[in-house]
């Protein structure tokens, strides 16, 4: 199974700040990486897709990097609506993996 | 507009066994990767397994002993059968859509997730 690892667990930034949040596959992914936000009580929201496509409906603030094994999701201007939990997941191989997860509070 | 709706019992007892259903509207079973997902309290995502558009299926090995995953064209459902529950299955159980019918693609609709305690 391909490992996920997301750093850090959790981070505190304020309004208008740039985020970024990093994850680290076992294997190599070529570029089968995706970002999802999750809100408590809602069920996860796909912001990127393949490393760095925007999904239809996400704010431009958020964009995605990287190749191989190490991957990034970055927030330009840290919004309140922000505050989630940010999980990236590899669609490479199965079974489908997920990292431990980014809690981020403003 | 694509929507899924997870349906079932909330509470199970253990040993028994947990039957969900995944109600589509919007788009058709046969065209795309359907995935069961589960999350524990305060824990992270858990890939269960998938139904393929082509009928078949792929389950995570530690679960694939207990849990199958079915479709039905005809009422455009899918569902999720696992069993000898024990008070690890806690969780909040998650339907989702594979985008653009593939497997290696992002999962882009979700269910609104039911939570089913395992209980006695």
């Amino acid at each position: 199974d391909i490992q996920m690892t997301q750093s850090p667990s959790s981070l505190s930034a304020s309004v208008g700040d740039r985020v970024t949040i990093t994850c680290r596959a076992s294997q190599n992914l070529i570029r089968y990486l995706n970002w999802y936000q999750q809100k408590p009580g809602k069920a996860p929201k796909l912001l990127i897709h393949v490393t760095s496509s925007l999904q239809s409906g996400v704010p431009s603030r958020f964009s995605g990097s990287g190749s191989g094994t190490d991957f990034t999701l970055s927030i330009s201007s840290l919004q309140p609506e922000d505050s989630a939990t940010y999980y990236c997941q590899q669609s490479y191989s199965t079974p489908l993996t997920f990292g431990g997860g980014t809690k981020v509070e403003i | 507009q694509v929507q899924l709706q997870e349906s079932g019992p909330g509470l199970v007892k253990p040993s028994g066994t947990l039957s969900l259903k995944c109600s589509i509207s919007g788009a058709s079973l046969g065209r795309y990767y359907w995935s069961w997902l589960r999350q524990a309290p305060g824990r992270g995502l858990q890939w269960i397994g998938y139904l393929s558009r082509h009928d078949s299926t792929n389950v995570d090995n530690p679960l694939e002993s207990r849990a199958s995953i079915s479709g039905d064209a005809s009422t455009n459902q899918f569902s999720l059968t696992l069993n000898s529950l024990t008070a690890a299955d806690t969780a909040v159980y998650y339907c989702a859509r594979h985008a653009d019918g593939y497997n290696y693609s992002p999962l882009d609709v979700w269910g609104q997730g039911l939570l089913v305690t395992v209980a006695s």
